[in-house]
């Protein structure tokens, strides 16, 4: 697609319910990352993928978190057992191999756990 | 370790002001660096970048010269305008992509 793709844009969940969050990266991006934002931050690194590979998921924060690329394109941001702590915005980006050029980032799921 | 440190906001100035948003890093190695913009209710957008010791980036009126003797990346602006209004994130990108905090920047007419 001509951009990177975030559904839904807005998503409120029950403390204790799971959440997925969907990230459709520009064609051709084999590198995609997943950030946190919360509110008045800048994005915190979550994960990157490599084609299918998950490289590093250093970011998540724990094991509710977890997230998958099972096909190189397509990716879940999967969020278990909510928290209140996991309210924010997450934001999705991806890349060519040669990062250089910068990230292309979606407009972001704003979650918010009550 | 690789990090960012930018200017705290928030920051308003009036139309056609002179606008400096100070960006210095700490980083391993050579990395690029970047200027993001952020909208309200969108997600980050490139502003400009620059891949080298005294590159300078440039987009919409905005320049930033990548200094690596005082390892900074300051963003300015000669002339602001309304719809510069927005958060601003400093970047440096070198085994991943770090972002400073982020500066709020209000221009009123």
């Amino acid at each position: 697609g001509a951009g990177v793709s975030q559904s839904p844009r807005y998503k409120v969940a029950k403390r204790g319910q799971d959440v997925a969050l969907r990230c459709d990266p520009i064609s051709g991006h084999v590198s995609l990352f997943w950030y946190q934002q919360a509110l008045g931050q800048g994005p915190e690194f979550l994960t990157y993928f490599q084609n299918e590979a998950q490289l590093d998921k250093s970011g998540l924060p724990s094991d509710r978190f977890f997230a998958e690329r099972p096909e190189g394109s397509v990716s879940t941001l999967k969020i278990q057992r909510t928290q209140q702590e996991d309210s924010a915005v997450y934001l999705c980006a991806s890349s060519r191999r040669d990062r250089v050029y910068g990230y292309t980032f979606g407009s972001g799921t704003r979650l918010t756990v009550v | 370790g690789n990090s960012v440190t930018q200017m705290e906001g928030p920051v308003t100035l009036s139309e056609e002001a002179f606008l400096t948003i100070n960006c210095t890093y700490t980083a391993t190695g050579y990395p690029s660096l970047f200027w993001y913009v952020q909208y309200p209710g969108e997600g980050l957008q490139l502003l400009l970048k620059a891949t080298k010791a005294d590159d300078k980036g440039s987009n919409k009126g905005f320049e930033a010269t990548y200094r690596k003797e005082t390892t900074s990346f300051h963003l300015e602006k000669g002339s602001v305008q309304v719809s510069d209004s927005a958060v601003y994130f400093c970047a440096l990108l070198n085994n991943d992509m770090r972002f400073g905090a982020g500066t709020r920047l209000t221009v009123k007419p």
